[in-house]
């Protein structure tokens, strides 16, 4: 599996779009890059994965660039349960198991 | 979506006692993983349970310290033997499937061991 790099730690004003960069400059062409979360206390949370092309759903928007060699998670209007630790990683959906980096602590401000 | 539900979900226990821990699926899956979640760190994969068969185990796991059961497809235990402190985590049951292999997970069982 591709390694991916995360910043420790962003905040974001309520309201606000946070934006959460993930680099996966190894990810191979069978790859999906998959984000989760995980609010204090509790089992981590799909959010939403993509291949290449851009995906959103209620929760986020991924964008992946042209390369795939990075990705972007958009929380269009971040609210205080937003806050939270978040993991992208990069993943053959034909995986089995699924490993977790160290993730970005996302702390919405109200 | 998947429910998983796991029992205890949080315990305190005596150092070189065992904690036998229950994770329960709403469906049959062929993979059930557990993670180990220690103070202030992400996730580590323990072991993958397949049913019928031994669990694989990840490098610094072994099936002494976590012995693991999956009798059927819809149920796994793990157990965590002789604890110490350093045992004190969160244990998490997981599961993949669906469209897109999403894992799931059970909302975790807070181990502090004194």
């Amino acid at each position: 599996d591709a390694k991916t790099t995360q910043p420790p730690s962003m905040d974001c004003a309520e309201g606000r779009a946070a934006n959460l960069p993930c680099n996966h400059s190894t990810i191979s062409g069978n790859e999906y890059v998959y984000w989760y979360r995980q609010i204090h206390s509790q089992g981590p949370q799909y959010i939403i994965h993509g291949l290449k092309n851009n995906e959103t759903n209620e929760m986020a928007s991924l964008i992946i660039t042209e390369d795939r060699k990075s990705s972007t998670l958009i929380l269009p209007h971040a609210t205080l349960r937003d806050t939270a630790v978040y993991y992208c990683i990069a993943d053959r959906d034909s995986s089995y198991k699924l490993i977790f980096g160290s993730g970005t602590r996302l702390l919405v401000r109200p | 979506s998947a429910v998983i539900s796991q029992k205890p979900s949080r315990d305190i226990c005596q150092r070189g006692t065992s904690l036998t821990i229950q994770c329960q699926v709403d469906s049959q899956v062929t993979m059930m993983f557990w993670y180990r979640q220690q103070p202030g760190q992400s996730l580590t994969l323990i072991a993958t349970a397949n049913q019928g068969s031994e669990a694989t185990y990840e490098s610094g796991f072994v099936i002494d310290k976590f012995p693991i059961s999956r009798p059927n497809l819809t149920f796994s235990t793990l157990t965590v033997s002789n604890m110490s402190p350093e045992d004190s985590s969160i244990y998490l049951c997981s599961v993949r499937r669906g469209q897109g292999n999403i894992q799931y997970f059970g909302a975790g069982t807070r181990l502090s061991v004194l």
